[in-house]
């Protein structure tokens, strides 16, 4: 069965400093992962997906991720904070058979000034 | 473009009434899903629909029926609502293939009393 962990319910980072969110991922096959965020009483907003290829993946707002293959990861990474990042981050998952995503539980980014 | 559209943003039931949560999307795409969002547990899949004319269950489908009513709209209804359907409900829409990502509609905030 598909999975996704967030191992962090919360990251606390001040402005300016590099962040990054957690997620590891258990799928048959090789997976499609992906970031979305999530703002106060907003739906969800896709930031960035790996598919196949380079294992670092660039996306919206200056968020980038990296592909693990052996360690089963995919995480979030910006290199210098906003105040403007705080808020709701879910990883998601599918296998190359799969229909709806599978999300994790999700991290709460703040960023303090 | 609309994208994905919800309706309604805010609803209060009585235990044991029933209501209908409405979902268009004008990207022509061919999957549709519900979710629904508690604190701390992520989303979670009620139904989906890969195609006109199809659903099937998810994860939580208990106390929930969905309409496929054509390829752009997608109905949850809940019979005979709960207290524990107190949630934020989302629907999503995905183009053909594994790879791409789902978008995501604005949230119905559903308050069972």
């Amino acid at each position: 069965a598909q999975s996704v962990a967030q191992p962090e319910d919360q990251v606390n980072v001040a402005e300016g400093n590099p962040l990054t969110v957690k997620c590891t991922y258990s799928v048959s096959g090789n997976p499609y992962l992906f970031w979305y965020v999530q703002y106060p009483n907003r739906g969800l907003q896709f930031l960035l997906k790996y598919i196949t290829g380079d294992n670092l993946v660039k996306g919206s707002y200056g968020f980038e991720a990296e592909f693990n293959k052996s360690q089963t990861s995919f995480h979030l990474k910006k290199p210098s904070a906003l105040v403007s990042d705080s808020a709701l981050y879910f990883c998601a998952v599918r296998d190359q058979a799969g229909t709806a995503l599978i999300f994790g539980k999700g991290t709460t980014l703040s960023v303090s000034s | 473009n609309a994208g994905v559209t919800q309706t309604p943003k805010f609803q209060v039931l009585k235990t044991g009434q029933s209501m209908t949560l409405q979902c268009a999307q004008d990207m022509n795409h061919n999957s549709m899903y519900w979710y629904r969002q508690d604190p701390g547990m992520g989303l979670r899949l009620i139904y989906y629909s890969a195609s006109e004319g199809t659903t099937d269950k998810g994860e939580v489908p208990n106390g929930y029926n969905v309409s496929r009513l054509n390829k752009r709209e997608f109905s949850l209804r809940l019979e005979s609502a709960a207290p524990s359907q107190t949630s934020v409900y989302f629907c999503a829409s995905s183009g053909a293939g594994a790879s791409e990502g789902e978008y995501f509609g604005p949230g119905t905030r559903l308050t069972v009393l």
